[in-house]
């Protein structure tokens, strides 16, 4: 089985440039969030997806924004790159009514 | 969410105990302790979750006292590969947000 799974592993842009970042979660769940880690610091929530939308949103600006799809996989949208975004993007998912997240191995972005 | 502290480091030998100790004075009747392991360059990792008294699994225990303003993670024996941060997380994890601090940075020694 599985778990979470990321894709890009690692990904360098340029500012200004946009980026797409892809999670398919564990088998059997159906919500995903996206999480923001930068160096040293813990993660930071960015949002929640269930059922194709977004249910919950952490202080992060429009230029983030994501998708969910009818298999549960997902997208991170980042537009109009800052050097600030550069962080390990995480995805974590869960079955609905359960406690636990699974987190994927993150997606490292560097902006120059 | 609740606020949680928990030291910044902590440095241990292999085989010894290591406990580390969370700070959670305004913690809502509603909210579960979860704690994380986090190594390098890799998502976090589910290591353990609690309301009250005692838990145990295969990797941990986990002691929270009776006005839950605070929770202890013991790891028993621990050896170089627990080296790793480890955040402590209170709030409604099964339908909120994680809310992660900077968690404790736990480095062990030979």
């Amino acid at each position: 089985d599985a778990g979470v799974t990321q894709s890009p592993t690692h990904l360098i842009k340029t500012r200004g440039q946009q980026v797409t970042l892809r999670c398919s979660p564990k088998s059997g769940h159906d919500t995903v969030s996206w999480y923001q880690q930068a160096l040293g610091q813990g993660p930071q929530f960015i949002f929640q997806y269930y059922e194709e939308e977004e249910r919950q949103r952490g202080n992060f600006p429009d230029r983030f924004s994501g998708h969910q799809f009818p298999n549960y996989s997902s997208e991170l949208n980042v537009n109009a790159l800052l050097l600030g975004d550069s962080a390990l993007y995480l995805c974590a998912s869960r079955r609905g009514g359960y406690n636990e997240q699974f987190f994927g191995p993150g997606t490292r972005l560097t902006v120059l | 969410l609740a606020k949680t502290t928990q030291p910044i480091s902590m440095d241990s030998y292999e085989g010894q105990e290591v406990n580390i100790t969370c700070s959670h004075n305004n913690i809502a009747t509603n909210d579960y302790i979860t704690w994380y392991q986090q190594f390098p360059s890799q998502g976090p990792r589910f290591i353990i979750q609690g309301y009250k008294t005692k838990v145990t699994n295969e990797v941990a225990s986990l002691f929270i006292p009776a006005d839950r303003k605070s929770s202890t993670l013991s790891l028993p024996r621990v050896s170089l590969s627990d080296t790793a941060v480890y955040y402590c997380l209170v709030g409604d994890t099964g339908r909120r947000a994680l809310t992660f601090g900077s968690g404790t940075r736990l480095q062990v020694q030979p």
